[in-house]
């Protein structure tokens, strides 16, 4: 069976950092492309972030550009996301994302359940 | 950034068929877009039902299916069950970048 299973979120304050882990199972994370996508309470669901096969490219959305650092480790089958400058709007459930890409085109394949994220004072 | 836009809400009997859509404020949307389409029951992960307008997810039930109608994305349901209760999500794809709808809640009753 197939798990993506998030961990490392939490409550934090303004200003501060967190580092999110997912941990995969059942699939080899190399052989995918994996994104980082947020649900908010306010704006729904948004992309954060993605990164490829072996690390490279990597992009982020504008929101989080600058703050935010997504890695992964494919020999432990990991996926990462370093928060830094978190802000209330950084409040949300953060899923990671098996992805797939073919000629441009880029589809989830599997979704983790979330990892919490509360930014508060 | 471009707004995706989804029916908040649905009724659908059980038996019955629903479409709900997937709108652009870009204008009309596309296979270009490469349409998607998850649903998310409470407490659980989302799954991919369709991808890339029309291609079912190995586990999709052949009761969904996808396409393009009036501008807009579409996501048709046929014979719905009381198991397909839940939230819809579409995402378009703009240049690659991911922008999600608000979601449809899909009631069965």
């Amino acid at each position: 069976e197939v798990q993506l299973v998030e961990s490392g979120g939490g409550l934090v304050q303004p200003g501060g950092s967190l580092r999110l882990s997912c941990a995969a199972s059942g699939l080899t994370l190399s052989s995918y492309e994996m994104n980082w996508v947020r649900r908010t309470p306010g704006k729904g669901l948004e992309w954060v972030s993605y990164i490829g096969f072996s690390g490279s490219p990597i992009f982020y959305a504008d929101s989080v550009k600058g703050r935010f650092t997504i890695s992964r480790d494919n020999a432990k089958n990991s996926l990462f996301l370093q928060m830094n400058s978190l802000g209330a709007e950084d409040t949300a459930l953060y899923y990671c994302v098996a992805t797939i890409c073919s000629g441009g085109r880029c589809y989830p394949d599997y979704w983790g359940q979330g990892t919490l994220v509360t930014v508060s004072s | 950034q471009a707004v995706v836009t989804q029916e908040p809400s649905l009724t659908v009997s059980p038996g019955g068929t629903v479409t709900l859509t997937c709108g652009s404020s870009t204008g009309a949307v596309t296979s270009g877009h490469y349409p998607c389409w998850f649903q998310q029951k409470s407490g659980q992960a989302p799954r991919t039902l369709i991808y890339d307008t029309s291609n079912l997810h190995s586990w999709t039930p052949t009761r969904f299916s996808g396409s393009l109608l009036g501008g807009k994305a579409a996501l048709t349901l046929s014979g719905a069950q009381t198991e397909d209760e839940a939230e819809y999500n579409c995402l378009l794809s703009y240049s690659g970048v991911w922008v999600f709808g608000g979601g449809t809640k899909l009631t069965v009753l």
